[in-house]
């Protein structure tokens, strides 16, 4: 069965950063573009990024843009999401997500993991 | 960017009841809509992609419908396990964005 699990969360400081992994199994990793979405506490979904499955184009919400890298090895089956100036208003669960297909309907999420940025 | 306005924002129902949600998109994004479900502490889960195609395993009391800039989700007869919170998001266009989100709650 199609599994994503995300790792690497925690607290960090302002202007910090932090490497998320997300370890993929259950499908062919290579084969599907992915996402990164986050949910601030008590708030709404926010897309962050996305990237294709050949890893040749990828796009950020406008909040991240210039902070925020996605990147993937499909030789491990691992998304990842490199952050860095972050902010308190990063505070969130990040969850990854997999695209069922174009344009990316994201047809199953990992479980999610916190980021905390606080001083 | 496109931007989504979903509403109502809250929405209060019993069991049985025809539930609709609303998403509007500020530009045309044809039929480039999905609906999520998400219930407290779990992640999303995708009910509808392309507007009106149900996703596998999802039950036939959702439905969604509508193109270009006004959409629609419908819950036949609301069940218990159908309390929770609803996003629209459009794929039409990068930066992809989801609608505010809809709790629906017990009457």
């Amino acid at each position: 069965q199609v599994q994503l699990v995300e790792s690497g969360g925690g607290v960090v400081q302002p202007g910090g950063s932090l490497r998320l992994s997300c370890a993929a199994s259950g499908f062919t990793f290579s084969n599907h573009a992915m996402h990164w979405v986050r949910q601030a506490p008590g708030q709404g979904l926010e897309w962050v990024a996305f990237m294709r499955h050949d890893g040749r184009d990828r796009y950020y919400g406008n909040s991240v843009k210039g902070r925020f890298t996605i990147s993937r090895d499909n030789s491990k089956k691992t998304l990842y999401l490199q952050m860095s100036s972050l902010r308190p208003e990063d505070t969130a669960v990040y969850f990854c997500a997999r695209s069922k297909a174009v344009p990316g309907w994201a047809d199953y999420w990992g479980q999610g993991i916190l980021v905390a940025v606080s001083s | 960017d496109i931007q989504v306005t979903q509403s109502p924002s809250f929405l209060s129902a019993s069991v049985g009841d025809r539930v609709t949600i609303t998403c509007r998109a500020s530009q045309g994004i044809s039929t480039y809509l999905a609906w999520y479900q998400q219930k407290p502490g779990k992640a999303p889960r995708l009910l509808i992609y392309a507007a009106s195609t149900l996703q596998s395993g999802v039950p036939s009391r959702f439905s969604g419908s509508g193109s270009g800039t006004e959409f629609t989700l419908t819950i036949s007869s609301l069940q218990p396990e159908d309390f929770a919170s609803y996003y629209c998001q459009q794929l039409n266009d990068f930066p992809l964005t989801f609608g505010g989100g809809t709790k629906v709650e017990i009457k």
